[in-house]
């Protein structure tokens, strides 16, 4: 079984529904991460978090939300989702110590 | 501004031509350098970490190398199955800063 999973792998929405990507893990890592994938630009930081108390705004975290559910579960929200959000999201988790981060496969999403 | 720039943004070799992939970066506080692979439509894989200038780690054909300024990954006699996107990224004190990656074509 993988050891981050993502749901779902892939979303179409409309402009101005709330979307919510869920994250889970079995790695028992307490650092989680959002990350979007755009062509040419790489990964950008989106969330992070250190624990279920602790959530941290990235790179570009404007028109996101995160909730912490569990020391496994970390889910984005877009609250009213606008076409410029179309990409790819990871999910990631990493331990304390070397800062390896493991990826989740992606959700692919599609906002019309 | 910390940035990290990788080149070139795409490669392709022939199958058994070896070369080098470069990651360039301008960090504060710099916690370690990290390569990771990526094929399509799947999340990154870890590949290497390097935490101080001088370093180098190996793994089948890639090898990889960390300066004061720039990683490169070596690839010698790569084969079809090496094709990927190839990212390098940048431990920071709090959050780990991506390059946009470069897109690796081995033909047979």
């Amino acid at each position: 079984d993988a050891d981050v999973t993502q749901t779902p792998r892939n979303r179409i929405t409309k402009t101005g529904k709330r979307i919510m990507l869920e994250c889970s893990q079995t790695k028992g890592h307490d650092r989680m991460y959002w990350y979007r994938q755009d062509p040419g630009l790489g990964l950008r930081l989106i969330y992070y978090s250190f624990d279920v108390k602790d959530i941290n705004k990235g790179e570009i975290s404007d028109g996101y939300s995160v909730s912490r559910q569990a020391q496994a579960k970390f889910s984005l929200s877009l609250e009213s989702a606008i076409p410029n959000q179309t990409a790819l999201y990871f999910c990631a988790t990493s331990d304390l110590g070397n800062g390896e981060q493991f990826f989740g496969p992606g959700t692919r999403l599609t906002v019309l | 501004e910390d940035q990290v720039t990788q080149s070139p943004e795409a490669l392709r070799l022939q199958e058994g031509e070896s070369s080098s992939l470069n990651c360039s970066y301008t960090v504060s506080g710099l916690r370690g350098l990290f390569w990771y692979r990526q094929d399509p439509g799947k999340g990154p894989e870890f590949l290497f970490t390097l935490y101080s200038a001088g370093e180098e780690k190996e793994k089948e054909r890639l090898k990889a190398t960390l300066t004061k300024k720039e990683s490169f990954l070596h690839i010698t006699a790569p084969k079809p199955e090496d094709s990927a996107t190839y990212l390098c990224a940048v431990q920071r004190i709090n959050d780990m800063r991506f390059g946009a990656g470069t897109r690796l074509t081995v033909k047979p």
